[in-house]
């Protein structure tokens, strides 16, 4: 079966630490996707990539960047964490060619907090 | 552009009643529509799909929703409610007009189970 991992459920850092957030996935998608979820507001694209070293903003990409030097691995990085990026940090992947009319496939998620 | 609207942030059913939740959506573009289902802590999961094929898609665990292009709709529906189907359903949109290859994602329509 697909299988998007994230490294971490449950994650605490504090003010302006560096924090990375690992996906790995086992699916050979083309397509990576960094979202937050936050109550009220769904989930909102931070960045995604459609190839290896390849990367695009999402709707909020401020504060954040990400890395994708293989394949498989997806990581979303927050260069300097604040409290407002306290949130669950969902990773997808998708197939490639068919863009928006595949269907993602998520992780568990990652519930971030920052102290 | 594109976009998505769930008409209902919560919706309570008592267990045997019919379900019903309700999404419009709008695109320039013939889009691509998705309903993925959450349950708590976890990430979220493809329900089903619709991509320009028949217009009523069946999905897992007996739900299905009708798109309705004139009234730019895409309502999900199961004839009973289940216990185990209290969870957050998202509907969810993709175009593939000028290279967007990311879905947008509705705000979550939260669906509680009565016994």
């Amino acid at each position: 079966d697909v299988k998007v991992t994230q490294s971490s459920r449950y994650l605490v850092k504090r003010t302006g630490e560096k924090v990375f957030l690992e996906c790995v996935q086992d699916m050979d998608h083309e397509n990576m996707f960094w979202y937050r979820q936050d109550p009220g507001l769904g989930l909102r694209l931070i960045y995604f990539s459609y190839d290896v070293k390849m990367k695009e903003k999402g709707d909020i990409p401020e504060g954040y960047s990400v890395s994708r030097e293989k394949k498989e691995r997806f990581s979303l990085i927050l260069e300097s964490a604040s409290t407002n990026q306290t949130s669950m940090y969902l990773c997808a992947g998708s197939s490639g060619g068919g863009f928006s009319n595949q269907p993602q496939h998520f992780g568990d998620g990652t519930r971030l907090s920052i102290l | 552009a594109q976009s998505v609207t769930q008409l209902d942030s919560h919706v309570s059913v008592s267990e045997g009643t019919p379900v019903l939740l309700r999404c419009n959506y709008s695109s320039s573009y013939s889009p691509s529509l998705f309903w993925y289902v959450q349950h708590p802590n976890k990430g979220l999961q493809l329900l089903l799909k619709y991509t320009s094929a028949a217009t009523l898609v069946k999905g897992i665990n007996g739900f299905e929703a009708e798109f309705k292009k004139s009234e730019t709709s895409f309502h999900l529906t199961k004839p009973s409610a289940h216990m185990s189907d209290a969870a957050e359903y998202f509907c969810v949109v993709g175009v593939g007009d000028t290279g967007r290859r990311a879905l947008t994602f509705g705000s979550g329509t939260r669906l509680q189970v009565q016994p």
